[in-house]
Order: structure tokens, then C-alpha cells, then sequence
């Protein structure tokens, strides 16, 4: 069963315009959320993330919403950038600390100039 | 470097035989875990090392994989009688104490013929 569900495998979005990516989760005893953005051949890098007690984190041009009682967040990226073009994981886990990761499949991002 | 360190970045090996992947953390993390990424997946959590605690073997998908840490630093996974099913990218990634963003090395790409 998919904990953690991305259920858009693609987005295509212009440069200088805003990205909306989504992310559902099923599992209640998660409470810290994270996005990460992968390139091909490369790992996973940290992008942000946010705690449960909060409902939106910003950092620069990111910014993550969270939605507990819909058990949803969104990653919103703007103004979108051609560089920005990867895929872009969402990741939950129960507890802050130590804790395994659960992530979505993904959502590849192609922002076209 | 300053990052995760995988090796090898490519293994490519025949069905039934054992492969080791290694991981170098980053210096000073005391927290270390081992992912894969199968075709079109997100990343699969296999297992977890938090200083000299019991590691956290949870997702390993069989008695053919294991993992060990050794000196609380460099981690090795090994897959033993190796199956087509174990292809894909094995990602390891660190974190400091008290911290929960993983850092991510760049994955080595198994491919079981």
C-alpha cells in the first residue's frame, strides 16, 4: 500500500510561472514532511520541509503548504526556473528525528523557456 | 569531498552471485540508511544504523540482503544469491544528530542479468 502518493507523474509548467506540486498521505502518525528534487544520475538533494505543528514553510522561491486535515501538502515553486526541471519527490515520516523516510514516486517537472 | 560517497557508481553482475555496495557518510553523521530506487519507483526504504543501537532492519525485502556498519562510519550492503528483481539504484544518505534531513550520496546502479 502507497503510504505516500504523488499522483501526478509529470507537470509541465513556463518559466517565470508558478509550479504546484501535490503529495497525499494515508498514514496519521506521520508529522514531518519533506521535498526533495533529483536530477538523473544523481542523488536525492533536500529542497525543504515542514513540521506538522506549522502549515506552510517558505525558503526563497519554495514554499510548502500543509494540509493536515486533508492529509495533503503542496510544494509551490515561484517564479519556476529552467533549472528547476527534475523530479521531485515527497517524503513523510513519523517523528522528526531518525526516523526512515517514506516517499512518493515522484513528479517529473519540466519548466519550458 | 564533503558528501555521501557510494561505490561502485555501477554493478553490473549475473544472477547468483553475491555483490557488496559501500557507503561513506558524511563525516560526523551518526545516523545512516540504505534505499533503492526500482524503474519508476519511488525510493524504498531497506534499512537504518543510529550510532551503536540496534540497527533498524525493517525493509529489507529478504534474508539475501544484509547491511553492516563498521566504527559507526562506512556502511556495506550486501546482497547475497543476487535475483533481476534486486536491479536498481541503491541510494544511501547521513544525517546529523538531532536533525531529520537526510543527505543523499549518488546512488550505485545495480543491474542483475
Amino acid at each position: 500500500d502507497q503510504q505516500v502518493k504523488q499522483n501526478s507523474p509529470s507537470l509541465s509548467v513556463q518559466e517565470g510561472r508558478i509550479s504546484i506540486l501535490n503529495c497525499d498521505y494515508t498514514n496519521s502518525m506521520f508529522d514531518y514532511f519533506l521535498w526533495y528534487k533529483k536530477y538523473p544520475a544523481e542523488g536525492p538533494t533536500f529542497l525543504i520541509s515542514i513540521s506538522s505543528i506549522k502549515d506552510k514553510n517558505e525558503d526563497g522561491r519554495f514554499t510548502v503548504f500543509l494540509n493536515k486535515s486533508a492529509k495533503h501538502l503542496s510544494l509551490h515553486i515561484v517564479p519556476s526556473q529552467p533549472g528547476d526541471s527534475a523530479v521531485y519527490f515527497c517524503a513523510a515520516s513519523a517523528g522528526e528525528y531518525g526516523n526512515k523516510l517514506v516517499f512518493g514516486a515522484g513528479t517529473i517537472l519540466r519548466v519550458k523557456s | 569531498g564533503a558528501g555521501v560517497s557510494q561505490s561502485p557508481s555501477n554493478k553490473v553482475t549475473e544472477k547468483g552471485k553475491d555483490v557488496e555496495l559501500r557507503c561513506d557518510p558524511i563525516s560526523g553523521h551518526t545516523a545512516l540508511y540504505w534505499y533503492r530506487q526500482s524503474l519508476g519507483q519511488g525510493l524504498e526504504f531497506l534499512i537504518y544504523f543510529q550510532g551503536n543501537s540496534a540497527p533498524d532492519k525493517s525493509g529489507l525485502p529478504s534474508d539475501r540482503f544484509s547491511a553492516e556498519r563498521t566504527g559507526g562510519s562506512v556502511s556495506t550492503l550486501t546482497i547475497q544469491r543476487t535475483q533481476q528483481e534486486d536491479s536498481a539504484v541503491y541510494l544511501c544518505a547521513s544525517t546529523r544528530t538531532g536533525k531529520a534531513e537526510q543527505f543523499f550520496g549518488p546512488g550505485t546502479r545495480l543491474t542483475v542479468l
